[in-house]
């Protein structure tokens, strides 16, 4: 069964605007990771959050992380039409080993 | 560096056929895993490997073989391919075993008819 569950599964913005992606997880985490893949390509590591983190930043991206309600969330900031791909929270179980479970991806598209 | 390399880009079988998948890093990284991705299935680990001679199952195993013979390498193997293993391939690797960021190949794109 999946680990993590993004949402929304597609999001349509302008170029300018912020994008918000929300990720929920089921059971207890070491750290969250986000990934960007662009179509027909490999996965890009974004950013990695610790379970005793709260927030982080990178550039235009800033990410959240509330082990309380299992959830977290990825900001991109200024959106650019680059910014168009798929984005993946995957998790890192506590006890779990050291194996990324991946969510099943938000679909983003940046329009001119 | 070239990092994650892997071979071939596009493969199809028919049922019943062999085949290896070539995974390949020369970022000296210990841990080396597979994934397959299906559409609305998101990525599903298949086996994975902490370092050379160690290899485990990963979520969805079944109909695959691996084998960690040196650092750099993580071939992945289909024994008797099957129409249900039709999917996109990725190769990852990440420098330590634990809580590390994944380095991936760009892919392969397998069809079993």
């Amino acid at each position: 069964s999946q680990q993590g569950e993004e949402d929304p599964q597609a999001l349509s913005i302008q170029e300018g605007e912020n994008a918000t992606m929300n990720c929920s997880y089921k059971t207890s985490i070491n750290n969250l990771q986000w990934y960007r893949q662009n179509s027909g390509r490999g996965l890009v590591h974004l950013i990695l959050i610790r379970s005793n983190e709260r927030e982080k930043h990178s550039g235009r991206l800033r990410v959240t992380l509330d082990t309380s309600k299992k959830s977290s969330s990825l900001l991109i900031t200024a959106s650019r039409a680059a910014d168009t791909a798929s984005y993946f929270c995957a998790t890192v179980l506590t006890g779990g080993g050291n194996k990324l479970t991946f969510g099943t991806g938000t679909q983003l598209k940046v329009e001119l | 560096n070239a990092g994650v390399t892997q071979t071939p880009k596009f493969q199809v079988l028919k049922t019943g056929q062999s085949m290896t998948l070539q995974c390949a890093q020369d970022m000296n990284h210990e841990y080396m895993s597979w994934y397959r991705q299906d559409p609305g299935m998101g990525l599903r680990l298949i086996h994975y490997s902490v370092g050379a001679g160690i290899t485990d199952q990963g979520e969805v195993p079944n109909g695959y073989n691996v084998s960690r013979s040196t650092t750099e390498d993580f071939p992945l193997r289909l024994l008797s391919a099957a129409p249900s293993q039709t999917s996109v391939y990725f190769c990852a690797s990440s420098l330590g075993q634990f809580n590390e960021k994944l380095f991936f190949g760009s892919g392969t794109q397998l069809s079993v008819l």
